[in-house]
């Protein structure tokens, strides 16, 4: 089974800096796809990145980028010139790969963030 | 294109009635996973279906609760003489297909079962 592990429970960042997201994994899978979802006060759930493991160029979308270390089995998120509207609960998820078929996430248990002016 | 909807938004039951949860995949996705999130912890899987078939729901505890994806209409998550441990927030994602970026997994907003 897969595990994932958010050792942050909170974190705080003023508004404009830079702050990362720590997340682990464990698998022992092959060929598999890393997400960080992002669920704001709202507690709608809003995909900010994803990364596919075959791929060795880290995702970037905009102010969010990953460093993804598949040896280490290590997918932390930083967020650049952090603003107001990125306070949420980010939480790092696993998927399996399948052929032929879907497969369900697994969810760390996230990380408060905080940013603040 | 309207996203994944689920109703009721809040859902009250008392102990002892039957919850049911209802979800309409965005359009065009024909696979739909139900979550459930307790207070203050991430979202737990329950069960994984594709039209009229159950493919995955090792995550449903087996008694009491149910799911189901019918041809026509929503899935609907039924949950039968609801406990207090039953309360907590349920959401509803649809994905297109299965690799590549089809996998991508849309989420609802959420109903917030309390049970009284």
């Amino acid at each position: 089974a897969q595990t994932v592990t958010q050792s942050q429970p909170e974190m705080s960042v003023q508004e404009a800096e830079t702050v990362t997201l720590s997340c682990t994994y464990d698998t022992s899978e092959s060929n598999y796809y890393l997400f960080w979802y992002k669920q704001p006060p709202s507690r709608q759930m809003i995909l900010v990145i994803r990364q596919e493991a075959y791929k060795q160029q880290n995702a970037t979308e905009n102010r969010f980028s990953v460093n993804f270390q598949k040896a280490a089995k290590s997918f932390s998120l930083k967020i650049s010139d952090s603003q107001l509207g990125d306070t949420a609960m980010y939480f790092c998820a696993f998927m399996k790969h399948y052929t032929g078929t879907a497969s369900k996430l697994t969810f760390g248990t996230g990380t408060r963030l905080q940013v603040t002016l | 294109n309207a996203g994944v909807m689920q109703n009721p938004r809040h859902l009250v039951r008392r102990r002892g009635q039957e919850a049911r949860l209802r979800c309409s995949p965005m359009k065009g996705h024909s696979h739909v996973y139900w979550y459930r999130q307790l207070p203050e912890e991430g979202l737990k899987f329950m069960v994984y279906l594709q039209k009229e078939n159950i493919i995955d729901e090792s995550g449903m505890p087996k008694e009491r609760f149910s799911a189901e994806f019918p041809k026509e209409g929503p899935s609907i998550l039924r949950i039968q003489q609801v406990v207090r441990g039953d309360s907590a927030a349920y959401f509803c994602a649809s994905s297109l297909g299965t690799s590549g970026a089809y996998n991508e997994q849309f989420f609802g907003p959420g109903t917030r079962l309390t049970v009284l």
